[in-house]
């Protein structure tokens, strides 16, 4: 089974810009969680959908959004990109319902210049 | 809000001793903890979940144990390699698909 991808890899922006970020989860899963990971702060939790609806959301400001398409495949957007927004964000899918254990992809590294 | 807190920031241990790493929690108790190695410039793997009625859980060279009194979780490697070196995230998970809250995790480093 395949398992969770995230494009791009790398990416570099500067300030004031935008971004968008994909995810593709494990085939079935219907859940899809991002996180912010920073040296300092850990892994962050951004926002979680489940069959194209947003189910949590953690404490990001709003410029920080997300989808969900029918196919489970999702995306992350992040507008008017500060210094600050430098990190590796992590999509995670979750399929089994009541254990929420989280597959991880490798992740996309984001530096903003 | 919840707090997951790893109280090693680093562990350093010679190969072939156990590990044992900490994870404690505030607040509510989970309906699971789980454990998660990730390697540098890797998304974290999934290892081991306890539940909460759980007291321990064992899979190869790991255990893991559940206090709900103490509100903690201890995670050990037993005959630990330089192979296990990465850092271990304690996550909790109160289950009704509320969200998965992770600790800043504990890096381990095993010396040959």
């Amino acid at each position: 089974k395949a398992g969770v991808t995230q494009t791009p890899r790398y990416l570099i922006k500067t300030r004031g810009q935008q971004v968008t970020l994909s995810c593709s989860p494990i085939s079935g899963h219907r859940s899809v969680s991002w996180y912010q990971q920073t040296p300092g702060q850990g892994l962050q939790f951004l926002f979680e959908y489940f069959s194209e609806t947003q189910r949590n959301k953690g404490n990001f400001p709003g410029r920080f959004s997300g989808r969900q398409f029918s196919n489970s495949r999702s995306e992350m957007n992040v507008s008017t990109l500060e210094l600050g927004d430098s990190a590796l964000y992590l999509c995670a899918s979750s399929g089994r319902e009541g254990t929420d254990t989280q597959y991880f992809g490798p992740g996309t590294r984001l530096t903003v210049l | 809000s919840q707090k997951i807190e790893q109280n090693s920031e680093a562990l350093n241990i010679q190969e072939g001793k156990t590990a044992t790493l900490t994870c404690n929690y505030t607040n509510y108790s989970p309906a699971y903890l789980q454990w998660y190695r990730q390697d540098p410039g890797r998304g974290p793997v999934f290892l081991l979940l306890i539940r909460e009625n759980e007291k321990e859980k064992r899979k190869e060279r790991l255990k893991v144990t559940f206090d709900t009194t103490l509100k903690q979780s201890l995670f050990h490697i037993t005959a630990s390699q330089p192979a296990d070196s990465a850092t271990y995230l304690c996550a909790h998970s109160s289950g009704g698909y509320q969200k998965v809250t992770f600790g800043t995790g504990t890096k381990l480093q095993v010396i040959p």
